[in-house]
């Protein structure tokens, strides 16, 4: 049985970080990928980017390009996901997920289905 | 970017009744395209992997189908339990989501 357990919920301040984790257990950590993903409330889900951590390569929504930063920790089978330069319309709640990964046609690692969820982490950011 | 457009927003169903909802590409995506449910305070839970494929443990009421751009998500006979909001996904590119669609029971 695969759980992804998140870290708990966090209140920043505007123009601040917040460093988010993502532990595992049951199944193989290294050869998925491992996303995360956001939800502002009332709103739709939006992917912000991923790691293989077998590889350590990672892929970012072209949005957070430059703001958010996310490592895996093999030894601890734990992701985490760095977001830098926080303002109030990133207030959500942020889903780490697992699944399985693929080879895009650059030959380039790329995060496929979302097979398991973490329990989401409540980010506010408010002055 | 692809971008995934889901019809409807929403729809109010009774119990029994047969759900379908639809999600189209910007561009041809094979069929590299996912749905999830995510019940109020939960976290989402795969239903359909490559628009088909039903998810371990998914009742077999839920079904996938379509390729390239358009695609469909069906509930056959709905139940009060899948009262939820539905999204689709693709992995054709990097990954990008469909706006939800809110299933209501009436």
């Amino acid at each position: 049985q695969v759980h992804l357990v998140q870290s708990g919920a966090e209140v920043k301040k505007p123009g601040s970080s917040v460093r988010v984790s993502c532990k595992a257990s049951g199944g193989t950590f290294n050869n998925y990928s491992i996303s995360w993903v956001r939800q502002a409330p009332g709103q739709g889900l939006e992917w912000m980017g991923g790691i293989i951590p077998l590889f350590g390569t990672t892929r970012y929504a072209q949005k957070f390009q430059g703001r958010v930063t996310i490592t895996a920790d093999e030894s601890t089978s734990t992701a985490y996901m760095e977001l830098s330069s926080l303002r109030s319309e990133d207030t959500a709640l942020y889903y780490c997920a697992k699944g399985p990964f693929y080879y895009d046609p650059s030959g380039y690692p790329t995060p496929e289905s979302f097979h398991f969820w973490g329990q989401g982490t409540l980010v506010t950011v408010s002055s | 970017e692809i971008v995934l457009t889901q019809s409807p927003d929403f729809q109010s169903v009774t119990p029994k009744e047969k759900v379908t909802i639809t999600c189209r590409a910007s561009q041809s995506i094979g069929s590299s395209l996912h749905w999830y449910q995510q019940k109020p305070d939960q976290s989402p839970k795969l239903l359909i992997k490559f628009a088909s494929q039903s998810f371990s443990g998914v009742p077999s009421r839920f079904s996938g189908s379509g390729s390239g751009t358009d695609f469909t998500l069906t509930i056959n006979s709905l139940e009060a339990e899948d009262a939820a909001t539905y999204y689709c996904h693709q992995s054709s590119s990097l990954p990008t989501f469909g706006g939800g669609t809110k299933v209501e029971i009436k």
